[in-house]
């Protein structure tokens, strides 16, 4: 079995500070993680992806990601937040002998101005 | 453009009707799949495909129905026994040869299916 906790359901950062969105998961195997975000009456865009190789994943947006295996966790993170990228944030996973991604409950991301 | 067309976008169902959401990819993409998004639940699979004529239940199939006749398209029946539709309902699809595995799932823009 496969599964992704997002520990919190809401994120609340100030504009221009760092922000850390949570997602810590369990597999078979060696894991494919991916992080999604999700405006309002939207689809899921794809931000980025752990596959293998280096724990820091840089993706779109100036969004990044940590891989840690020893914690099973990969974090999304932004250095510096935008009023912008308030959005639901999704974290998924999918085992190397799985064909389907589990998602997490999602992370709505509020950045005040 | 490619991507990924859903329709309609908002959709109405009478009790006791099935309805069906409409789903085209021209990604050229093998694997398409059905989901369903409830506040606060994340994404819940109903349904997937990996080949043409070919497709396997996900968690929550049940009051659901699909078929895959071409490899553009993948609709979805909600059927009148799937007693709780009211949902956002998102398709998506991906590469599945080669580096398929590693590749990100495409997603359309959803239909919202409400209950009149």
């Amino acid at each position: 079995a496969q599964s992704v906790a997002q520990p919190e359901d809401q994120v609340n950062v100030a504009e221009g500070n760092p922000l850390t969105v949570k997602c810590t998961y369990s597999v078979s195997g060696n894991p494919y993680l991916f992080w999604y975000v999700q405006y309002p009456n939207r689809g899921l865009q794809f931000l980025l992806k752990y596959i293998t190789g280096d724990n820091l994943v840089k993706g779109s947006y100036g969004f990044e990601a940590e891989f840690n295996k020893s914690q099973t966790s990969f974090h999304l993170k932004k250095p510096s937040a935008l009023v912008s990228d308030s959005a639901l944030y999704f974290c998924a996973v999918r085992g190397s002998g799985y064909s389907t991604l589990t998602f997490g409950k999602g992370t709505m991301l509020l950045v005040s101005p | 453009d490619g991507g990924i067309t859903q329709s309609p976008k908002y959709l109405f169902r009478k009790e006791g009707q099935n309805v069906t959401l409409s789903c085209e990819q021209n990604l050229n993409h093998d694997a398409m799949y059905w989901y369903r998004q409830d506040p606060g639940q994340g994404l819940r699979l109903i349904y997937y495909s990996q080949i043409v004529n070919d497709f396997q239940k996900g968690d929550i199939a049940e009051g659901y129905s699909v078929s895959r006749e071409k490899k553009e398209s993948f609709p979805l029946t909600v059927t009148s026994a799937q007693k709780n539709p009211t949902a956002f309902y998102l398709c998506a699809s991906r590469v599945t040869w080669g580096e398929g595995n590693n590749q990100p799932q495409h997603f359309g823009d959803g239909t919202r299916l409400s209950i009149l």
